[in-house]
Formats: structure tokens, C-alpha cells, sequence
């Protein structure tokens, strides 16, 4: 049973464009929700949103959280081709704090 | 500079020779867990330790073995490998349940493994 999903699995755009990413996640007493970004290697964390916090930004990049649909999603705004990574979002298993579930990525390309 | 560091970053090996993928890091994290990310598939658990000495296993464990025996180090161990455990390796780790910034997973670089 997937806990995470994301969507679209891939996406091509023109620099300068705006994307919208979509993270949904099914999980008992939720608690946080993080997005990452990976480049060729390691991935690098971008955001956590929480109960407390339900909406991030940084720059073009902007999350938001609805906990009421289970859903979230990251904004890209005028896109750049250094933007072309694959972003990757999970959620902590509450009961343990320490077990993640991700979802399969959404692979961004960015063309010129 | 904080950070986690995997070796080898690439392997390739043949079925059933033992090998060992090392990680260590310097932030004095308790928290520590190996994944691996395959197409299609994402990023999946294989073991994590909560603090030393203390495993569990992930969603994938099947042909892996861990062990943390120091707080920085956590060796993740294939005694037999198989082709089906071609993949990409990553490690990672926090500062565990409960700390401020907690659940903020810190990756290594990744190690590229290929069962021939």
C-alpha cells in the first residue's frame, strides 16, 4: 500500500516557466512532511511543513500543506534549467519518528 | 563541514563475493538509515538505528546486515551479493525523534553498486 505518491512522475518545461509538484500522502496522525531535491547526487532538503507549519518559502521555490485533503505541494516559480532535478517528498512514520516514507520522485527537466 | 560520507561511491562486484559499504558521519547524530533507489520505485528503507547498538529493520532488509557499534559509523554489510541488489545506495542521518530539527535526513553522496 503506497503511503506516498507523487505526481506527475516526470515534467518538461522552458525556463521561466511555472510547476506545480504534488505530493499526497496517507498516513495516521500525521505530523510533518518534507521535500527534497536531487541533483546528480545526494538529496538535499528543501522544506518541512508541519501542523504548525503549513506553509514555506525559499526564494521561487513555495510549499504549502493541506491537512485536510492530505496533500502538498511545491511551486516553482520562473524556472531555471539549474531547477532540473528530481524532488523527492516523505513523511516520517509518526509512531516511530524515524522511518520514512517516500514517494517514487518527480523528475523535472528544464530546458532552455 | 557536516556531512555523511559513504565509500566506495562506485562498486562493481560479482554474486557472492562479501562486501561492505562504509558511512560515517560527523554530526553526532543519533539517528542513522541506509536506502536504496531503484526506477520506478523511489527511495527505499533497508535497516535504520535509532542510537548505538540498536537496529531495526526497513520495508527492504532481505540480503543486508548492519551494524552500529559506534555512534558515527554505520556499515551496511551484503554477504552474498546478488544482481538484484543493483542499485543506489544512500545513507543518511538526524538527529532523531524528538530533537529540534528532527526528521531533517542528511544524505551521503550515494554509492553506485553493481552485482555482475
Amino acid at each position: 500500500e503506497d503511503k506516498v505518491v507523487q505526481s506527475p512522475l516526470s515534467l518538461v518545461v522552458h525556463e521561466g516557466d511555472t510547476v506545480t509538484l504534488n505530493c499526497s500522502y496517507e498516513v495516521t496522525n500525521f505530523r510533518s512532511l518534507l521535500w527534497y531535491k536531487q541533483e546528480k547526487k545526494a538529496p538535499t532538503f528543501l522544506f518541512m511543513l508541519t501542523s504548525s507549519g503549513i506553509e514555506k518559502k525559499s526564494g521561487r521555490l513555495s510549499s504549502i500543506l493541506d491537512k485536510k485533503e492530505l496533500f502538498s505541494i511545491l511551486n516553482i516559480t520562473a524556472t531555471q534549467t539549474g531547477d532540473s532535478a528530481i524532488y523527492l517528498c516523505a513523511v516520517p512514520d509518526p509512531n516511530t519518528g524515524n522511518q520514512f516514507y517516500f514517494g517514487t520522485g518527480t523528475s523535472l527537466t528544464v530546458i532552455p | 563541514e557536516a556531512q555523511v560520507t559513504q565509500n566506495p561511491r562506485y562498486l562493481i562486484t560479482v554474486t557472492g563475493k562479501k562486501l561492505t559499504v562504509t558511512c560515517s558521519q560527523n554530526m553526532n547524530h543519533e539517528y542513522m538509515s541506509w536506502y536504496r533507489q531503484d526506477p520506478g520505485l523511489g527511495l527505499r528503507q533497508i535497516y535504520y538505528s535509532m542510537n548505538v547498538e540498536v537496529t531495526d529493520k526497513g520495508d527492504v532488509p532481505e540480503g543486508y546486515k548492519v551494524s552500529r557499534k559506534e555512534k558515527r559509523n554505520f556499515p551496511l554489510i551484503l554477504e552474498s551479493p546478488s544482481p538484484n541488489q543493483t542499485s543506489l545506495y544512500f545513507c543518511a542521518s538526524s538527529e532523531g525523534q524528538g530533537a529540534g530539527g528532527a526528521n531533517v535526513l542528511t544524505f551521503g553522496a550515494g554509492s553506485r553498486l553493481t552485482v555482475l
